[in-house]
Formats: structure tokens, sequence, C-alpha cells
């Protein structure tokens, strides 16, 4: 299977919360990415956790890491329009320098 | 300051030619990563140079082959191009300091269409 797993959409209302999930496999990855890609452009590096931490908050942007599951979830805070994109989650094993990214999860706001 | 900057923005070949992408990083990053986006799917990595030396190659055919110049700007080259290699071509730059947490930067990519 994949080394890293994400369900392939979400579609929420404005103003709500939504949550992105994603599993990884490799119980040596270090550290955890979200990336966020609109529509035409490349990806852009959203927040990132390291391996010996459960949460991370930055603004409207919750990470929440479980190691022993192995289960990385993104928690955006009172959605807006301009957050549609595709987000990729990504993890880094140790001693690598490269990323492994998911499949994507294209979140879909409607108003 | 410039992101990282990739030509040509869309590409359309035919089977059987060869393709060359470039990309010019980020002032001061030294590492530069090649990464294929197929339709619906997450990157896949190509390679990642640094200081001019492969760092790290992905699981790809040699048909795909790859340099970084002295200012840090880098070439993919694919050969013999196949109907499959159509997708969005990324190149991401870092500091390439080594350090476990090195953040990649994208550029917008290069989408190669292949007839």
């Amino acid at each position: 299977g994949e080394d890293v797993e994400q369900s392939l959409f979400l579609s929420v209302r404005e103003g709500d919360s939504s949550v992105i999930n994603c599993t990884y496999t490799d119980s040596s990855s270090t550290y955890l990415y979200w990336y966020k890609q609109e529509p035409g452009a490349g990806l852009q590096l959203l927040t990132y956790i390291f391996s010996n931490m459960d949460m991370k908050q930055d603004q409207r942007l919750t990470v929440l890491l479980n190691k022993k599951d192995k289960h990385l979830s993104l928690r955006i805070a009172d959605t807006q329009t301009g957050d549609s994109a595709i987000y990729f989650c990504a993890e880094k094993r140790g001693g690598s320098y490269i990323p492994t990214f998911g499949r994507g999860t294209s979140l879909i706001v409607h108003p | 300051d410039a992101g990282v900057t990739q030509s040509p923005t869309h590409l359309i070949k035919t089977r059987g030619q060869h393709v060359t992408l470039r990309c010019s990083p980020i002032s001061g990053h030294k590492s530069v990563s090649w990464y294929q986006q197929v339709l619906g799917q997450g990157p896949q990595f190509i390679f990642q140079y640094y200081e001019k030396e492969e760092r790290g190659r992905g699981n790809f055919p040699d048909r795909f082959s790859a340099r970084q110049f002295p200012n840090y700007s880098s070439e993919l080259n694919v050969n013999a191009l196949l109907l499959g290699d159509s997708a969005l071509y990324l190149c991401a730059s870092s500091l390439g300091a080594g350090t476990e947490n090195e953040k990649l930067f994208f550029g917008s990519g290069t989408q190669l269409s292949v007839l």
C-alpha cells in the first residue's frame, strides 16, 4: 500500500472547521508536513510537526500527531472559500532529506 | 525576493522527443529537488542536487537525468518521451544545509503534455 494515505475529498461549509486526516507507515518518520496546492500553482508549506510533539497550533491551523497510530491531522478553524485547495501530507524519515507525499485531499468549501 | 522560478510553464511534445526543463532556486538556496506530479497524485521524487552533486534519486528510469550548475540553477532532461511522462514537473529549492528539517519551497511547475 501507499506509504502516506489520505482521503481524497472533503466538503465543508464556510465558517465550519475542516479536519483532514493522514496515516503513514514508517515509525522512523521525524518530521511531518502539510502542504497546500492551489490550482495551477506549486506546493506551499503550511505547517510541520516534529515527531516528538503531539500538537502544534499556528493561527487557524492545528496539527495533531498520534505517533502510536501513525496518524496525523490538520484542523482548519473557520474555513473560508480561499482555503479551497488540495492538501498534501508528507513525511520525512530519519536520515533522509526527501519527504514522501500522500495523494492529497481536495478540500471544497461552499457558502 | 523572487521565489523558485521554472521555465517553460507549459510544453507540448510528441512521443520519442526529448525535453529540458529549467529551474532557478531562491537566492541563497544551494539544493534543488525535482518532482513529477501526475494528475490526481501526489508529487513523486525524481532527483535532489546539492552543490552540483546528486544527493538522491527516486525510482525513475535512466531516461530521466538532471544537473545543477555553479549558480545553483538546475535542468531536468527527459529522453525518449512516453505518453506516461505527461505530468506537472515541480522544482523545489532548499538551503541544503543538511539539517533534518530542511523546508522545501516549490515553484509553480512545468506542465508537460506528451502527444
